[in-house]
């Protein structure tokens, strides 16, 4: 039972234009949500949050949207550089779960 | 501030070998801590949880086990390893407690031969 779905597997993107990575997910109980970024051979990164009483968070050039209603939420990278290519993880908790549940993984690669 | 370390970088081991990967986390007390696989094309999967010495919660039954002899160190393990069990192996660290971000090692790539 995949309950955080990425369905784009992949997503190429002109440098400086818009990245939009998308994730979905079907537990209605999660209430915070994380995007990680991943080279290869590496751990992944935490890249920002949104917590559900929220449906927007911001920080730099990422930006993440929640809607809470289409248990939905989309990375926004604006402008996207050479330097975002990597693997993009949404992932969700509960509170008190102390876990996440992770997306597969949608490999964004920018091209110059 | 806090490390986490993994090791070794690379394993490769033949099918029916034992395992024996170890995470260490510095600067931090009680953390909880997590073994995560990711296998070829995948995405990542819990395949075991810590929230204190001894307290081991196994998200994936399978061939592999996990302990936590001490507050810092994690060791995940098998007696006889599959060719399944190829992958690249992760562990991580949370706060206790009013925190939900999650922060990865580097990694360990095991090849099953």
């Amino acid at each position: 039972d995949q309950q955080v779905k990425q369905n784009s597997p992949s997503l190429s993107v002109q440098e400086g234009r818009i990245s939009i990575l998308n994730c979905d997910y079907t537990n209605s109980m999660f209430d915070y949500f994380l995007w990680y970024k991943k080279y290869p051979a590496e751990g992944p990164t935490f890249l920002i949050s949104i917590s559900s009483i929220k449906d927007k968070n911001e920080d730099g050039r990422f930006t993440v949207f929640l809607n809470k209603s289409a248990k939905h939420l989309s990375l926004h990278i604006v402008p996207s550089q050479p330097g975002d290519s990597a693997v993009y993880f949404c992932a969700a908790s509960i509170q008190g779960a102390q876990k996440l549940v992770f997306g597969q993984g949608t490999r964004l690669t920018i091209n110059p | 501030s806090q490390t986490i370390h993994q090791w070794p970088a690379t394993l490769v081991q033949p099918v029916g070998s034992p395992l024996s990967l170890e995470c260490t986390v510095e600067g931090t007390s009680n953390p909880n801590l997590y073994w995560y696989r990711q296998a070829a094309g995948r995405g990542l999967q819990l395949l075991f949880y810590s929230v204190g010495i001894g307290q081991i919660s196994s998200e994936v039954p399978q061939n592999l086990s996990a302990s936590r002899p001490q507050d810092r160190q994690f060791i995940l393990s098998s007696k006889k390893l599959l060719l399944s069990d190829s992958g690249f192996y992760l562990c991580a660290w949370s706060l206790r407690t009013d925190s939900y971000e999650q922060y990865f090692g580097p990694g360990t790539r095991l090849t099953v031969t």
